[in-house]
């Protein structure tokens, strides 16, 4: 079975660091693309990363120079490290397989999600 | 970036009912263009890629079209279990590929 199991979360404080994994089970991360998309309380969907099959990775202008993605084939699982954190970082974190279908590349898997919240 | 903007934000229907949610993109995404479903507490599911290709599994009562900048998912019977808040996505500009705010369909 094609699965995504996020964990890592929890409550930080403001300027905290916390870095989140997703453990893929079904198929190899390392042979698709990968991404996080979060979702703030009450609100709607938005991209975070994207790591590509051959190691590149990129990032929403919201979390540029403070997250980073990685991936460890070894385990297949994917990391974000989240540093800087703010209260604008609470939200749910998914992470979610891109593949193509017919030259559309779309997140057709995703994991449950694991809520990340920044307070005091 | 692309904006994507969907109408209405909210939806009252009753089981039974036809519904058609628009989405339209910023620019031109040609047919760049997929519909997800989430309810509470869940992870979105993917519905609609491709403008108008269901998604294996997804029932026939869901269809999308459009192309350019315009787009719509059209439910034609409601069912119990569809009342969630719909996300349309634009996958033609990588690497930012953008969600709209949603449609939030309400019994």
């Amino acid at each position: 079975e094609v699965q995504l199991v996020e964990t890592g979360g929890g409550l930080m404080q403001p300027g905290g660091s916390l870095r989140l994994s997703c453990a893929a089970s079904g198929f190899t991360v390392s042979t698709t693309y990968m991404r996080w998309v979060r979702q703030a309380p009450g609100k709607g969907l938005e991209w975070v990363s994207i790591i590509y099959t051959g190691g590149d990775t990129y990032y929403a202008d919201s979390v540029k120079g403070r997250f980073t993605m990685s991936r460890d084939n070894s385990k297949n699982t994917l990391y974000l490290q989240m540093n800087s954190l703010g209260a604008e970082d609470t939200a749910v974190y998914y992470c979610a397989r891109e593949e193509p279908y017919n030259y559309h590349y779309v997140m057709d898997v995703w994991g449950q999600g694991t809520t990340v919240t920044v307070s005091s | 970036d692309i904006q994507m903007t969907q109408s209405p934000s909210s939806l009252s229907a009753s089981v039974g009912d036809r519904v058609t949610i628009t989405c339209r993109a910023s620019q031109s995404i040609r047919n760049s263009l997929n519909w997800f479903q989430q309810k509470p507490g869940k992870a979105p599911k993917l519905l609609i890629y491709g403008s108008s290709t269901l998604h294996s599994g997804v029932p026939s009562r869901f269809s999308g079209s459009g192309t350019g900048t315009d787009f719509t998912l059209t439910i034609s019977s409601l069912q119990p279990e569809d009342f969630a808040t719909y996300y349309c996505h634009q996958s033609y500009s990588p690497p930012g590929y953008t969600f709209g705010q949603g449609t939030k369909l309400e019994i």
